[in-house]
């Protein structure tokens, strides 16, 4: 099974500033990488898939980079809507795996 | 437009069976793979099972240790999630979600559900 690690745990951002999460895989997963985000109460939304790739309706400020073992998301400009958890999943091997999520909250 | 509602949760006793189903709309059922994802109370998502859109093939998670089966009825445009013998590591809200492809999950998942919550508890 491969493990998926996201850190931080909890980014602590301003609202307008960057956010950089990182997700590392214990195996090559190639470009075989999504993220998702999730806020309270609600079900996970689709932002990047094959690590770069933003989902329909995605803004350009989220953005998703890396390959093989190393991603990374970027939100370029942080606003209120943004503040959620964020989950990384890879799709390159069964059993998929999520990795344990970044909180990114206000600062 | 797309919609996913999951129903059949509730509250279980340990060593209890339930089904969970996901009626799909909005779109050819049978063009699609499934999949089912698990999140216990205040923890993050945890993969459950997957389903080709043709109902042929199908993936678990290693821990479920064959508990779970995963099945679909196109012609209902309903995907379903058949535990057995479950225990309090099982209390979750279950999603299904949708993969934007016939085959397997190779983009991700495009539409959620809701979720369903299944407490298993004496």
């Amino acid at each position: 099974e491969i493990v998926m690690t996201q850190s931080p745990a909890t980014l602590s951002v301003s609202p307008g500033e960057r956010a950089t999460l990182s997700c590392r895989a214990s195996h090559n997963i190639r470009s075989n990488l999504a993220w998702y985000q999730q806020k309270p109460g609600q079900a996970p939304r689709l932002l990047i898939f094959d690590a770069s790739i933003r989902a329909t309706g995605i803004p350009a400020r989220f953005s998703g980079s890396g390959s093989g073992t190393e991603f990374t998301l970027t939100i370029s400009s942080l606003q209120s809507g943004d503040f959620a958890f964020y989950y990384c999943q890879q799709y390159n091997n069964w059993p998929r795996t999520f990795g344990q999520g970044t909180k990114v909250e206000i600062k | 437009e797309v919609q996913l509602v999951e129903s059949g949760g509730g509250l279980i006793q340990p060593g209890g069976s339930l089904r969970l189903s996901c009626a799909a709309s909005g779109f050819t059922f049978s063009n699609y793979a499934m999949s089912w994802v698990r999140q216990a109370p205040g923890k993050g998502l945890e993969w459950v099972s997957a389903i080709s859109g043709s109902g042929g093939s199908r993936y678990n998670a290693d821990s479920l240790k064959g508990r779970f089966t995963i099945s679909r009825d196109n012609s209902k445009n309903t995907l379903y999630l058949q535990m057995n013998t479950l225990s309090a590591e099982d209390t979750a809200i279950y999603y299904c979600a949708r993969a934007p492809d016939p085959y397997y999950d190779r983009s991700g998942y495009d539409y959620w559900g809701q979720g369903t919550l299944v407490t298993v508890s004496s």
